[in-house]
């Protein structure tokens, strides 16, 4: 299992472009995250999903949105990207909620300048 | 609102030493979970241990093991026998059985030779 996949690594963009933050789980998990840590801060929950085309809001939405049209595959687009949006960005899945451990992507540095 | 806090943004240990790390919770649920990930500078978050609330018993993983004080709310990780490769960054958790998992600022190690 190669587990929670993310790419890329590391991006820099522009103020006002787009780009697309991939995330791929082969583990079959019904529940997928995109998070965002910002220096000395704990994980803030952008967008979750339950399953394959539910989608849901989490406590910082605003300039992004997602998909869900697999079980597997859960990406994140940014648009119109802000300073604001300079962060590491985590993709994790877990199979059930409760005592289910959230397995983690390698995370996503983005810069925005 | 269920809350997570970690008062000690940094800590040092000697090699082969024991320390402890802090955290707090506060939830109105009385079924939950609680969770230790580590971060290691590499970034990938994983789990180090977890603990079901209506388990009186503390969680134990080799060198980890955790004391859940209950009625004061409170969920310390014990690392005995430090070791280098415990450098990293350490993360508190909670979860109420649902989607949302709540994560504290988190507490940076040093593990020192």
């Amino acid at each position: 299992n190669a587990g929670v996949t993310q790419t890329p690594k590391f991006r820099i963009l522009k103020i006002g472009q787009s780009m697309t933050l991939q995330c791929t789980q082969d583990m079959n998990h019904n529940y997928m995250y995109w998070y965002r840590q910002d220096p000395g801060m704990g994980l803030k929950l952008i967008y979750y999903s339950v399953g394959a085309g539910i989608t849901d809001k989490g406590e910082v939405p605003n300039g992004y949105n997602v998909s869900r049209s697999t079980t597997e595959d859960f990406p994140l687009r940014l648009e119109l990207a802000a300073p604001s949006q300079t962060s590491v960005y985590f993709c994790a899945s877990n199979r059930h909620v409760g005592a289910d451990t959230q397995y983690f992507g390698p995370g996503t540095r983005l810069t925005v300048l | 609102a269920q809350t997570v806090t970690q008062s000690q943004p940094e800590m040092s240990v000697q090699e082969a030493e024991t320390v402890t790390l802090s955290c707090t919770y506060d939830t109105s649920e009385n079924n939950y979970y609680l969770f230790w990930y580590k971060q290691p500078p590499s970034r990938q978050m994983i789990l180090v241990i977890r603990q079901e609330a209506y388990k009186q018993q503390n969680a134990t993983e080799n060198r980890f093991s955790v004391n859940f004080q209950k009625a004061a709310k409170s969920f310390s990780l014990k690392i005995s026998d430090s070791q280098l490769g415990d450098t990293a960054m350490y993360f508190c958790a909670s979860n109420s059985g649902t989607y949302k998992y709540i994560f504290g600022t988190g507490t940076r190690l040093k593990v020192l030779a």
